[in-house]
């Protein structure tokens, strides 16, 4: 079986801090783990994915998320927010073992930008 | 521009009618989702496709059907069996291997009037 658990609901930084949305996983075997990001009304949009190749993983918009293994982590961030960032992020996971059938997705973080 | 397009946007039913939702795409993948997306909850998988003529159930399929005649073609019917249809409904597609993300559409937003 696999989850995700994604801390906070909803989380609001002024503009130019520090980004970090928090996602701890399960997985009974080795994961590969996705972050997506869902402005209103739309479709999601992948920001970045770990394939195992590097621990750290960098994204589009100059957010990047770090796997750890001993923490079940694959928290992310960005060094300075922007407006432009306001929007859902979805954290999600599925195992070595199968395609995209077996993606659990966490029940998402809602970033507000203050300005 | 390669892409999946789901339509319509917003569709508005009466209780007791089926309803079917379209997606399409041309990104030349085998495989093709539906899922549902309610708040709070995140995003449930209804039905998924590997290949064209077969589909199998997801985590929340009853009061729901799809059919896979076509590779570019995934639609969903909601029909009167789904109590509870108002919901924000993404397709997405991939190709089939491990460790490839999905492409989503920009949804169709059901609601039962």
């Amino acid at each position: 079986a696999q989850s995700v658990t994604q801390l906070g609901s909803h989380v609001s930084v002024s503009e130019g801090a520090l980004v970090l949305l928090r996602c701890n996983y399960s997985s009974s075997v080795p994961p590969y783990l996705f972050w997506y990001v869902q402005y209103p009304n739309q479709g999601l949009q992948l920001l970045l994915k770990y394939t195992s190749a590097a621990t750290l993983v960098k994204g589009i918009n100059d957010f990047e998320a770090e796997f750890k293994k001993s923490e079940t982590s694959f928290h992310l961030t960005k060094p300075s927010a922007h407006m432009s960032d306001a929007a859902e992020y979805f954290c999600a996971v599925t195992s070595s073992n199968f395609g995209n059938e077996k993606l659990t997705f966490g029940t998402g973080t809602r970033l507000t930008i203050i300005p | 521009d390669g892409g999946i397009t789901q339509s319509p946007k917003y569709l508005f039913r009466k209780e007791g009618q089926n309803v079917t939702l379209s997606c399409e795409q041309n990104l030349n993948h085998d495989a093709m989702y539906w899922y549902r997306q309610d708040p709070g909850q995140g995003l449930r998988l209804i039905y998924y496709s590997q290949i064209v003529n077969d589909f199998q159930k997801g985590d929340i399929a009853e009061g729901y059907s799809v059919s896979r005649e076509k590779k570019e073609s995934f639609p969903l019917t909601v029909t009167s069996a789904q109590k509870n249809p108002t919901a924000f409904y993404l397709c997405a597609s991939s190709i089939r291997a491990q460790n490839t993300e999905a492409f989503f559409g920009q949804g169709t937003r059901l609601t039962v009037v």
